[in-house]
């Protein structure tokens, strides 16, 4: 079975502060894909990142930056010098293809950020 | 469009009430995926297709919920009897292929059940 952990449940930062996002999961499969989405007020899904297991290169969109370890079955979320727009609920999010799975995704339970000016 | 649409964006229904959900997913997606997701938490998968087939169906709750994509591009999802536990965002997301891993979501429908 496959299952994603974001333990925390509510962040709250001041605007420019960094602030990291946990992510645990768990598969027994060897081939996997992550993914972050962040949920803005408005309620759509908005992709982020996706990760294939076999990546395990960090990687870095402006402010944003993942940091994937399989040794500790995490893949964190980091964003840099934090903005009011930041704010949203953030999920993290597994999908395995083989048999019996369909690639659906499974998602953890969400972080709210909320970022004060 | 361009995205994947659903409507109705808000349906409230009264207990025991049928309901059907409309999905119109991006133009020559094979894949189409449904998603509950109830206030405060990560959405949870509730059935996929592959074209018309339906080859999982191992998230819905209970037999009053059912879905079809009978021609490969529209799907409905249908709640028989609605109960207050279906209150939740009904999340429509479809993806190119059979094995592409970028699923791209609608903006839900929310129900309400009263």
């Amino acid at each position: 079975a496959q299952k994603v952990t974001q333990a925390q449940t509510e962040i709250s930062v001041v605007e420019k502060e960094d602030v990291t996002l946990d992510c645990v999961y768990e598969t027994r499969d060897t081939t996997y894909y992550l993914f972050w989405y962040k949920q803005p007020p408005s309620g759509e899904l908005v992709f982020l990142i996706r990760r294939n297991s076999f990546d395990e290169q960090n990687e870095i969109s402006g402010r944003y930056s993942w940091n994937f370890q399989k040794s500790t079955s995490s893949f964190n979320f980091t964003i840099t010098a934090s903005q009011v727009v930041d704010s949203a609920v953030y999920f993290c999010a597994l999908s395995v293809f083989s048999t019996g799975n369909t690639g659906k995704l499974i998602f953890g339970q969400g972080t709210t950020l909320q970022v004060k000016p | 469009g361009a995205g994947v649409s659903q409507s109705p964006r808000y349906k409230v229904a009264k207990r025991g009430q049928d309901v059907a959900l409309r999905c119109d997913p991006i133009s020559g997606h094979v894949s189409l995926f449904w998603y509950q997701q109830a206030l405060g938490q990560g959405p949870e998968f509730l059935t996929y297709f592959q074209n018309e087939a339906q080859l999982d169906k191992s998230g819905l709750p209970s037999d009053r919920f059912f879905a079809e994509r009978p021609e490969g591009s529209v799907s409905t999802l249908k709640i028989q009897r609605t109960q207050q536990e279906d209150s939740a965002v009904y999340l429509c997301a479809s993806s190119l292929g059979a094995q592409s891993t970028e699923q791209y979501f609608g903006p839900g429908t929310r129900l309400t059940v009263t």
